[in-house]
């Protein structure tokens, strides 16, 4: 498998701009995630689908991001306006729970985002 | 909610010696404590986990202790070797069916040669 898919790798845009990120999980996985990742805040889960339903989207900073997963493998994330506080990388990541239960999450290589 | 702390933000080490990173968490209902590593530009990888049944688990130079009672979690990486310059993640979560990861802030882990 290739792993996590995530596009584009790195995106660089100006202030009031809006931005879609993308993701494809692993085939099979039935849970996705999305996680912002920056030095002052660390890692932060956003929001979860599970089997393509959002979960838990308390981490959501604000009603200008939003999420989507319109079947098992593709999800978006778009930020709308943008600001440049939202510059951060961003990781998708995906798990099977299943009957195995194993948990593990496995993610993607990030889409580094700059808001200028 | 779960809350995990994470020390030491950074460490050290000489090329051949140990390395030890220890969480503690707060919801007394974790039941699996993963621990990821990230390389530079890259996304976190898995490199071990533990289940609240177990005490202990080892897998090459990599072993992760878990004390239940007192919420604490540590990974040991023993005769460490310049591969093992990274970011290291622990996190906690109860599974039952919920998939939410909490994680610690990190520890940039440097293997002087």
């Amino acid at each position: 498998d290739a792993g996590v898919i995530q596009s584009p790798r790195h995106e660089v845009t100006e202030m009031g701009q809006e931005v879609t990120l993308r993701c494809k999980p692993i085939s099979g996985h039935d849970y996705l995630f999305w996680y912002r990742q920056t030095m002052m805040r660390g890692l932060e889960l956003l929001i979860y689908f599970n089997n393509n339903v959002p979960i838990d989207d308390s981490g959501m900073p604000e009603d200008r991001f939003s999420a989507k997963m319109p079947n098992a493998s593709f999800s978006t994330l778009k930020i709308q306006p943008s600001e440049p506080r939202d510059s951060a990388v961003y990781f998708c990541a995906s798990s099977l729970w299943g009957e195995a239960h194993t948990d593990t999450q496995y993610f993607g290589p990030g889409t580094r985002l700059t808001v200028l | 909610g779960e809350n995990v702390e994470q020390h030491p933000s950074t460490l050290s080490v000489q090329e051949g010696d140990s390395a030890v990173i220890k969480c503690t968490y707060s919801d007394s209902a974790s039941n699996y404590f993963p621990w990821y590593k990230q390389e530079l530009g890259k996304g976190p990888q898995l490199i071990i986990d533990i289940r609240s049944n177990v005490g202990e688990k080892k897998d090459q130079r990599i072993a992760v202790t878990l004390n239940k009672t007192a919420k604490h979690f540590s990974l040991h990486i023993t005769e460490t070797q310049p591969e093992d310059s990274a970011v290291y993640f622990c996190a906690a979560t109860n599974n039952f069916g919920n998939e939410k990861l909490t994680f610690g802030t990190g520890t940039r882990l440097t293997i002087i040669p």
